[in-house]
This record gives C-alpha cells, structure tokens and sequence, in this order.
C-alpha cells in the first residue's frame, strides 16, 4: 500500500538559509499534519491542512509556512534558518471522509541539520 | 489544553520478559482518542494502538495489550515476552475530535537486552 512520502530524507543548510520541505500524502487522504521533533523530544505539533486549507496551527515560528497543493501535496517552508531548527520533520496523513477520524499515518520524515 | 505523561523515562529488561509503559491523560473533551507509537533507532514513527474515549475495552493484539482506564485517565500498554526488537522510543499521545492534531508524551525508551 502507498504511504507518505517526504523529501528529501536528510537535508543539511547552513544558519540563515532556507529549507523547503515536501509532503506526498496517501491518495485520496485530504488532511496533511507537520511536526517537528527535536532531539530527544517528543514530536511537536506544527501546523495542518484540510482540502488545501489551513485547519490548525501550532507551535510553528512566524520563520515557517505551509501550504497544500490543488493535488494534496504539502510543502513547509524554512527561512532564516537557525541552529535550533536541527529536528527531525514529520508529515503525517489522514483522511477525515472514511470513518478513520484520527487515524494519522506517518512519512518517514526529513532529517534537517542547521550547521 | 491537552497533556499526556509518560512518567517512564527509560526501561531496561531482558529478554521475554513483559514491559508495561505508563501513560496518564488530560484533556477536558469527552470525546478524544488515544494512541501508542514506536520509534525505533531509524527514527519513523510506527502507530501501534488506537482507542477512542468510548471504548474502554482492552483487548490483545499479537504480543501487545492495553490498559485503559477513563477513570484514572490512565492508557498502560504491555508488551508481553518482549523482543530484542522491540527497543525503541514508545510515546503515548492523545487527539480531540475536532482539532486532531495528536499531543505526545515525552517518550519512554525501552531497551530489550539479550
């Protein structure tokens, strides 16, 4: 079965520069979740979208910002970039039309180093 | 506002012996749901379990079984006749209808030894 798929896999920026993260979420699934864990932390909630709009938002710097695309796609946008930004990037999927409210499955994420 | 403990920081056991992870919930929705994740060193998030609010039945899946009890706000999870395999991070984590996003606890990492 098709599952999430994030790119790249391992991004390495330097301080100040941008990063532009990407989310391909299971077909016909019309939610799309970041979260951004740090090192050894829990995953923390960024921002999400359902049907290509923005339907929570979290603990994202104003440094961030999202969006989804006319075919669900995501992408997270990093500027100014700094040392504290080093995480592990989560996008997670669901589908809120199929009964499996709740039921969010996760890409395998995008390891970002700030250097 | 959501919150979710796992007061569990770390476990160590050995070989085929039974871990059971702590997990203790608040949240003022009636109506929430409750999840367990595994996290192994290659760092994807695995979903394990899912319950929601009105269902406190436990049950078994495998080698894996859950304890969830509204009364505490408790949602235990055990791993019976762990594995070497089975070291990971293990988090707890809680989601209102509605808002869905999923609220985590700190983790409690698990290390099965040999």
């Amino acid at each position: 079965a098709a599952g999430v798929i994030q790119s790249p896999r391992h991004l390495i920026k330097e301080k100040r520069e941008t990063a532009t993260l990407k989310c391909y979420p299971i077909p016909r699934h019309d939610t799309v979740y970041w979260y951004q864990q740090g090192p050894g932390q829990d995953p923390q909630f960024l921002i999400s979208f359902y049907e290509k709009m923005q339907s929570d938002k979290g603990s994202i710097p104003d440094r961030f910002s999202a969006q989804q695309f006319s075919d669900y796609h995501s992408e997270l946008n990093m500027s100014s970039l700094e040392l504290g930004d080093s995480a592990l990037y989560f996008c997670a999927s669901s589908s809120r039309d199929r009964g499996n409210l709740n039921e969010q499955f996760f890409g395998p994420g995008t390891r970002l180093t700030v250097l | 506002a959501q919150k979710v403990t796992q007061a569990q920081t770390e476990i160590s056991v050995v070989e085929k012996e039974d871990v059971t992870l702590d997990c203790v919930y608040e949240t003022r929705d009636t109506t929430y749901y409750l999840f367990w994740y595994k996290q192994p060193p290659s760092g994807e998030l695995v979903f394990l379990i899912r319950r929601n609010s009105f269902d406190e039945q436990n049950e078994i899946s495998g080698r894996y079984s859950w304890n969830f009890q509204k009364s505490t706000s408790s949602f235990n999870f055990t791993i019976t006749a762990s594995q070497v395999v089975d070291s990971a991070v293990y988090f707890c984590a809680l989601s209102e209808v509605g808002g869905y996003k999923l609220s985590f606890g700190a983790g409690t990492t698990v290390t099965v030894r040999a």
